[in-house]
């Protein structure tokens, strides 16, 4: 079955530092990739998506690539800020909506002034 | 308001009872997910609606669990003769439906299910 791994972390960064979070995917097909982020006390919400093969997603200044060789899709930001402190999910979507989405098991990230 | 609307937000209750979770998705989405968040299984898919329809109920953890969709809006998430292992948060999204390669999913905050 379909399958998502993402460091666990946590992973602690000083401000302005650069953020990678890798994302591998097992998955039949050609699925849709995600990043979902869960802020301090908040719900899941959608931070950039990639349907295809060799697009880039990217919203708030982080940006991921659909890395189709690879079956992966790490997430990227140059300079981190505080705020940027969250759990960050990848997920992926293969079964037309018929399956839900596949989560990996979400990242910590906290950044330090 | 303009995002899917989870009640109750928490909900405490003893093993055995039965608990009623509801999702009120964003108006003009046809798709409706419901999901469990839990410390030990992460983010779980649990079933899908298109419409009224639910296509598979695979993904229930028990026979005790069951879902349904009335008008193509509201659902319920019902779970029968609670127990210890419900205890969880679960997670209600929308989405526009159609092909859901290309939609993505907008996600509720929430209910907080505790069970003692």
């Amino acid at each position: 079955g379909d399958s998502v791994t993402q460091m666990e972390g946590p992973v602690t960064l000083s401000e302005e530092a650069f953020l990678t979070i890798n994302c591998t995917y097992t998955a039949t097909g050609y699925p849709s990739l995600f990043w979902y982020v869960q802020y301090p006390g908040e719900g899941l919400q959608l931070l950039l998506k990639a349907t295809k093969a060799d697009d880039k997603g990217s919203n708030k200044g982080f940006e991921a690539t659909y890395r189709k060789e690879t079956t992966s899709f790490h997430l990227e930001k140059g300079s981190v800020q505080v705020s940027d402190s969250a759990v960050y999910f990848c997920a992926l979507s293969s079964g037309g909506g018929a399956d839900g989405l596949t989560f990996g098991k979400g990242t910590h990230l906290i950044i330090q002034p | 308001g303009a995002g899917v609307s989870q009640s109750p937000s928490n909900k405490v209750t003893e093993k055995g009872k039965d608990v009623e979770l509801r999702c009120d998705p964003i108006s003009g989405h046809t798709a409706l997910y419901w999901y469990r968040q839990s410390l030990g299984q992460g983010l779980e898919f649990l079933i899908y609606f298109q419409g009224n329809s639910a296509p598979d109920k695979s993904g229930l953890p028990s026979d005790r669990f069951s879902a349904e969709r009335t008008g193509g809006s509201v659902s319920t998430l019902t779970i029968q003769r609670t127990q210890q292992e419900d205890s969880a948060v679960y997670l209600c999204a929308s989405s526009l439906g159609g092909q859901g390669y290309y939609q993505p999913q907008h996600f509720g905050d929430g209910t907080r299910l505790s069970i003692l």
